[in-house]
């Protein structure tokens, strides 16, 4: 089973909420990771956990504030969030973080920021 | 700096052709190759990879080749079909030790019955 699931699907929120994205996998992968998506663009990486700790963090503005609480969790909190950061955040996990890891991607959730 | 790129940003076909993806990349390093097929409204799927000792691999359907000395990956779909028709990224892995990818920026491929 390669299945990583997001939850909410959809989330409008105004710029002053405070919300979560949630992502759950029970492969046994050890690495998880954030990635933003704009419409008619690429993935594009935030966040890098390997066994529940932040490896990688791609300069992302403090308002995203990723979370591992375990090996098979991972939530983005989000606050103060502005318009422009209306996009899909797609969660991945895989194996482990070496060069030749494959990762599998959830379905996304939908963001619009008011 | 180091990037993946596509030739055609779309790519119209016919039920039942042959359909050829291109890629280029420019990271000589990179060992590591991934092909992600994406729906409207639903996260990247993998299709096939190629790691960059091998120059040829295949799936169901579809073929990888990795041609290292031009920096170029593309990927081929067998008897397209109408649910062939997504977005398709190459992507590849700096040669870090962390999983990065660094996507290509995607074709668009529409399969006509």
């Amino acid at each position: 089973d390669t299945e990583v699931t997001q939850t909410p699907k959809h989330l409008v929120m105004g710029m002053t909420n405070k919300k979560s994205l949630k992502c759950e996998q029970h492969m046994g992968h050890r690495a998880m990771y954030w990635y933003k998506q704009k419409a008619k663009k690429p993935p594009e990486l935030m966040f890098v956990y390997s066994y529940e700790k932040l490896s990688i963090n791609e300069s992302v503005p403090s308002r995203f504030s990723p979370e591992c609480p375990n090996s098979s969790l991972l939530n983005l909190h989000l606050h103060a969030l502005q318009p422009e950061d209306s996009a899909l955040y797609l969660c991945a996990s895989s194996l482990g973080t070496g060069p030749q890891e494959t990762q599998y991607f959830g379905p996304g959730t939908r963001l619009l920021v008011l | 700096g180091e990037s993946v790129g596509l030739h055609l940003p779309t790519l119209s076909v016919q039920e039942g052709d042959n359909s050829i993806i291109n890629c280029a990349y420019s990271n000589s390093a990179s060992d590591y190759f991934i092909w992600y097929k994406q729906e409207s409204g639903k996260g990247p799927q993998f299709i096939i990879d190629i790691r960059s000792n091998m120059d040829k691999r295949q799936g169901q359907r579809v073929t990888v080749l990795l041609n290292k000395t031009v920096k170029h990956l593309s990927l081929q779909i067998a008897a397209t079909q109408p649910g062939d028709s997504a977005v398709y990224f190459c992507a590849e892995n700096s040669g870090t030790s962390y999983g990065k990818l660094t996507f290509g920026q995607g074709t668009i491929l529409t399969v006509h019955p």
